[in-house]
């Protein structure tokens, strides 16, 4: 079954700097893959999807790229903020499936 | 325009008592899904509503949950009866679209966290 990979360490970096993140599946490449932001005790909130024939997708300061090859996205956050700091999660569908499972999520901290 | 809704967002019960979730999607909102996530885990997918008819009920982990969506508005989860191992939060989410086409916004809830003694 699909299985997706991401840091279970904090990242911790400083303003201003851009925060990478991975997000590794196994298997089989899914149609899409999403990334969400999660706040303590709140619900994920949806960021951005990229297709599975997309290699790279923006918005705003945010830059999710799609390498079906290495079976991995990354996701960046240039001019990182303290606000930014959060739970980002992967999340893409199982095979036979189009509802999206997530991965565990990689916690940013930005510092001041 | 109101997000969707949760009730309740918190909740106490005895192993063995029952819990109803409600859900209140975003208006025009045909499809909609249960998630939860137990401590530790990642969330994970129990269900999806296309209006009032179960599309994929593969992530229910067994029949002690149930779930309805009557006239394919607000839908309810049930727990009956809780087990300790239920504990978590439980999250509905709802979009206009299914994953993957165009208008592919999923729009979560805040959760129910759910506490079972």
């Amino acid at each position: 079954s699909q299985k997706i990979e991401q840091n279970s360490e904090a990242l911790n970096i400083q303003e201003g700097k851009t925060a990478t993140l991975t997000c590794n599946y196994t298997n089989y490449s899914p149609a899409y893959l999403q990334w969400y932001r999660q706040d303590p005790g709140r619900g994920p909130v949806f960021l951005l999807l990229i297709r599975e024939n997309e290699k790279e997708k923006r918005k705003e300061r945010l830059k999710v790229t799609f390498d079906t090859t290495l079976k991995q996205s990354l996701f960046h956050i240039t001019a990182s903020q303290p606000a930014d700091s959060a739970t980002y999660l992967c999340a893409l569908p199982p095979g036979g499936s189009y509802i999206p499972t997530f991965g565990r999520g990689t916690s940013l901290i930005v510092h001041p | 325009e109101a997000g969707v809704t949760q009730f309740p967002s918190h909740s106490v019960i005895e192993k063995g008592q029952t819990v109803t979730l409600r859900c209140d999607p975003i208006s025009g909102h045909d499809n909609l899904y249960w998630y939860r996530r137990v401590m530790g885990k990642e969330i994970k997918f129990l269900l999806h509503f296309v209006k009032e008819s179960k599309q994929d009920e593969s992530g229910m982990p067994n029949n002690r949950f149930l779930a309805e969506r009557t006239g394919g508005t607000y839908s309810t989860l049930k727990v009956q009866p809780a087990e300790l191992e239920d504990s978590g939060v439980y999250f509905c989410a709802s979009s206009q679209e299914i994953p993957g086409n165009s208008g592919n916004t999923i729009y979560f809830g805040e959760g129910s966290w759910l506490t079972v003694v």
